[in-house]
């Protein structure tokens, strides 16, 4: 198993531009889950999925959209990028209902938005 | 989920134990005990998690105390490659999406 996988490892945006940060799992989690890291920060959750068709908002939203078609993949959008989304994003997922908090996270996408 | 206090930041010679505490006064009685941490520049790993007994794994040992309210993660021989952020995290075993709230850790650094 591959795992999580993230890509792009790194991007530059200007401000103002979009981009889709893309997370695949090869595990069949029905969990999976955006977060964000500032520097020196903890992890921010900022979208979550509990299934195929159904997402939610986590602390974070404001600025991203996600969607969630196949249990694999859960793209996240940045539809008009901003200085403040300068960040690292990590993707993660986790086992099915059953109530296991393990999550297994990817490697992370590292934002710079100048 | 209970608040966490961890110490900022811990050092530890290689070979020797690492000893990470944690407070937890808060703490419900259905709610477990996470271990996760952050090697440099890589996404969060899982360590260990635990409710009342004490449980080891491969990684680490888990030590709660009989109140619960504060724990303490045991890496036994800690070498080079443990120096990373460690995350305590107290949460409640759900049938739904389980959230991790993390905050800023403990930085653990381990020298020679």
């Amino acid at each position: 198993n591959a795992g999580v996988t993230q890509t792009p490892k790194f991007r530059i945006l200007k401000i103002g531009q979009s981009m889709t940060l893309q997370c695949t799992q090869d595990m069949n989690h029905n969990y999976m889950y955006w977060y964000r890291q500032d520097p020196g920060m903890g992890l921010k959750l900022i979208y979550y999925s509990v299934g195929a068709g159904i997402t939610d908002k986590g602390e974070v939203p404001n600025g991203y959209n996600v969607s969630r078609s196949t249990t694999e993949d859960f793209p996240l959008r940045l539809e008009l990028a901003a200085p403040s989304q300068t960040s690292v994003y990590f993707c993660a997922s986790s086992y099915p209902a059953g109530g296991d908090n393990e999550q297994f996270f990817g490697p992370g996408t590292r934002l710079t938005v100048l | 989920d209970a608040k966490t206090t961890q110490p900022t930041s811990m050092d530890c010679a290689e070979g020797r134990a690492a000893n990470l505490p944690c407070n937890h006064s808060t703490i419900s009685g259905n709610e477990y005990v996470y271990w996760y941490r952050q090697i440099h520049s890589q996404g969060p790993q899982y360590i260990i998690h635990g409710l009342k007994n004490n449980e080891t794994n491969e990684m680490a040992s888990l030590i709660i105390t009989e109140d619960r309210k504060s724990s303490t993660l045991i890496l036994p021989h800690a070498t080079l490659r443990d120096t990373a952020v460690y995350y305590c995290i107290v949460r409640v075993k759900s049938g739904t999406a389980s959230k991790l709230t993390f905050g800023t850790g403990t930085r653990l650094q381990v020298t020679l």
